[in-house]
């Protein structure tokens, strides 16, 4: 039972250039959201799904797009690549849970860094 | 959802019960409190949480206080592994947005 599954694990990118993050979940859920985390802080949500086919902003958006075509698969893009957007990007998915009683389940990762 | 504070970092002996606190004094009746933790550079991991019972699992026990304003994460016998980055949360809400403060830097010690 692989979870949540994030590839590629690390990669290098020049300023401008476009690359999109891949997340899989075998959990059968619902809901799946992208964060990122810089040096020494918390988590910050990009965008969230809560269902196929549909998705939201969180609270940093800006230079991302995600799509949900398929239940299982989470996609976060990065149109033009910016050295600010050089952090570490995790994907996480949970159940539908009514007043928040459903933990999320994370990913290892990708490690991404913005030349 | 309501702010949490937590120390910055604890030191607890290996095999001793590491006991972390968290305020949450602004949580409101429909917020649950999670606790995760996020092992040197790896995903966050959940940990426990609950509404306004005492909880236990296979990781830890959580107390909440009646009034519901701050709770104690207990890791009974704390092992070297459980060095890590702790975090509590307060949220409610179908989708469950997290937002990570800077949580609490457990450090078990031979």
């Amino acid at each position: 039972n692989a979870g949540v599954t994030q590839t590629p694990k690390f990669r290098v990118l020049k300023t401008g250039q476009s690359m999109t993050l891949l997340c899989a979940q075998d959990m059968n859920h619902e809901y799946m959201y992208w964060y990122r985390q810089d040096p020494g802080m918390g988590l910050r949500l990009i965008h969230y799904s809560v269902g196929e086919g549909t998705t939201a902003k969180g609270e940093v958006p800006d230079g991302y797009n995600v799509s949900r075509l398929k239940k299982q698969n989470f996609l976060l893009g990065l149109e033009s690549a910016a050295p600010s957007q050089t952090s570490v990007y995790f994907c996480a998915s949970s159940p539908p849970g009514r007043r928040g009683n459903q933990p999320q389940h994370f990913g290892d990762g990708t490690r991404l860094s913005i030349l | 959802d309501a702010k949490t504070t937590q120390p910055p970092s604890m030191d607890c002996a290996e095999g001793r019960a590491a006991n972390l606190p968290c305020n949450h004094s602004t949580i409101s009746g429909n917020e649950y409190v999670y606790w995760y933790r996020q092992i040197h550079s790896q995903g966050p991991q959940y940990i426990i949480h609950g509404l306004k019972n005492n909880e236990t699992n296979e990781m830890a026990s959580l107390i909440i206080t009646e009034d519901r304003k701050s709770s104690t994460l207990i890791l009974p016998h704390a092992t070297l592994r459980d060095t890590a980055v702790y975090y509590c949360i307060a949220l409610s809400g179908t989708a469950s947005k997290l937002t990570f403060g800077t949580g609490t830097r457990l450090q078990v010690t031979l």
